[in-house]
């Protein structure tokens, strides 16, 4: 079955970078997108980019262009986030998803979540 | 970007109730709309694609209509389980948005 598993919550100081992992079994990790999205505190759920796994080309929210690297490593069939600069405002669940296309499309299939806490 | 636009916010129902959440987007996104529900803690889940697709195992309860600017997840018979949040996504052009959510609260 498909399945994307995300890395473990992490605390991190403002400043700072942060990189989540998204490892994926059970498709064909070349042929979709992997989008990530993130969910501050009691509220909605903000799309921040994908990458087409299969060429590596990246989309970004424009919120976050200059802060985002999204990459994937296809011997390892994993995605990953690195977001830097971090200030208090980055505290979220940044969530993985598998994407419906190779370029973005909808996500159906989606990691569990990962907390970052940034505070000093 | 495309703003997306959810309404209500908050809808309260009890069980057995048809219930409908809009979803409005600033400029025509064809039917490139999807829907998801979120419980708690949990990641959201995909309910329908390409506006009116209902996802594998998702039950026909669930409905999506509409295209262009304006569009509609449907809820025929709301159960125990259907309690939660929902949000719309478009998913056209360059940056894709969600709408900011609709709380379907048990009254």
């Amino acid at each position: 079955q498909v399945q994307l598993v995300q890395s473990g919550a992490e605390v991190k100081k403002p400043g700072a970078s942060m990189k989540v992992t998204c490892k994926t079994s059970g498709y064909n990790f070349y042929s979709y997108a992997i989008h990530w999205v993130r969910q501050a505190p009691g509220q909605g759920l903000e799309w921040m980019g994908w990458i087409n796994a299969g060429n590596g080309n990246t989309k970004y929210s424009q919120k976050y262009q200059d802060r985002v690297t999204i990459t994937r490593n296809t011997s390892a069939t994993t995605a990953y986030l690195e977001l830097s600069s971090l200030r208090s405002e980055d505290t979220a669940v940044y969530f993985c998803a598998s994407g419906s296309a190779p370029t973005g499309g909808y996500s159906d299939y989606w990691g569990q979540g990962t907390l970052i806490t940034v505070s000093s | 970007d495309i703003q997306m636009t959810q309404s209500p916010s908050i809808l309260s129902a009890s069980v057995g109730d048809r219930v409908t959440i809009t979803c409005r987007a600033s400029q025509s996104i064809s039917v490139w709309l999807a829907w998801y529900q979120q419980k708690p803690g949990k990641a959201p889940k995909l309910l329908i694609y390409k506006a009116s697709n209902l996802e594998s195992g998702v039950p026909s309860r669930f409905s999506g209509s509409g295209s262009g600017t304006e569009f509609s997840l449907t809820i025929t018979g709301l159960q125990p389980d259907d309690f939660a949040t929902y949000y719309c996504q478009q998913y056209n052009g360059r940056a894709y948005t969600f709408g900011q959510g609709t709380k379907l609260e048990i009254k």
